[in-house]
């Protein structure tokens, strides 16, 4: 079993629509959790950065953490066409700046105007 | 937010030589820099961890003396493919984390090198 899975899609959706993107992981240990997008032939953004179980919202992103059932979320609002990009869920055991990032294998999204 | 930029963002090179890559934090200090290679449509595959003023921790099968990298400064490291080969051809991309916050890391825009 992968540290962490995650549904590489493709997922096409309209214009609007709201957009659910999820990861499953098995380290019990895992506290940090991050969302990066990723478009084409560039480098990764962080988007959202949790700390253990909870929501948290910033605009039309929500990030869902439950740590109980090894589960995190990202959710899009009013989804738009610039939203088109590669979704990577990322997490670590430790805020130390040396710990590194065990990453799903991403979600490919499209949003169609 | 934090910026992190790449040096060259392209190159091409012929099969022997040697390609070096700067990844620079513009506007915070990193203790620690990532650099990762990724191919066509995968993920991220962590190559070498670097924390300033200290040998870089490589990952299994990342051959250190192939790929030397080098973090002198809290705002530089370097990322050097010795004796490049075709095979070598990816995308390399470095992140950069700081003492500030939960340790976020910030990519660089990457730098996408191909060895004939």
């Amino acid at each position: 079993q992968k540290e962490v899975e995650q549904d590489p899609g493709p997922l096409s959706v309209p214009e609007g629509a709201i957009v659910s993107l999820n990861c499953t992981y098995s380290n019990s240990a895992f506290q940090y959790f991050m969302w990066y997008r990723q478009y084409s032939r560039k480098g990764p953004e962080l988007l959202m950065y949790t700390y253990s179980s909870g929501n948290k919202e910033d605009g039309r992103f929500t990030a869902q953490v439950d740590k109980s059932s090894k589960y995190i979320s990202l959710f899009i609002r009013d989804s738009q066409p610039s939203d088109s990009a590669t979704y990577l869920c990322a997490m670590k055991a430790s805020g130390g700046s040396n710990y590194k990032l065990t990453f799903g294998k991403g979600t490919l999204l499209t949003v169609n105007p | 937010g934090a910026v992190v930029s790449q040096h060259p963002s392209r190159v091409i090179c012929k099969s022997g030589t040697s390609v070096k890559i700067e990844c620079r934090s513009l506007d915070f200090q990193a203790t620690t820099m990532f650099w990762y290679r990724q191919f066509p449509k995968k993920s991220l595959m962590l190559m070498a961890t670097s924390n300033e003023g200290s040998k870089a921790t490589y990952e299994q099968g990342v051959e250190k003396d192939k790929f030397l990298i080098n973090h002198a400064s809290l705002t530089l490291s370097t990322l050097t493919v010795t004796s490049a080969h075709p095979e070598d051809s990816s995308f390399y991309i470095c992140s950069a984390s700081g003492l500030a916050g939960m340790g976020e890391q910030f990519f660089g825009p990457g730098t996408r090198l191909t060895v004939l």
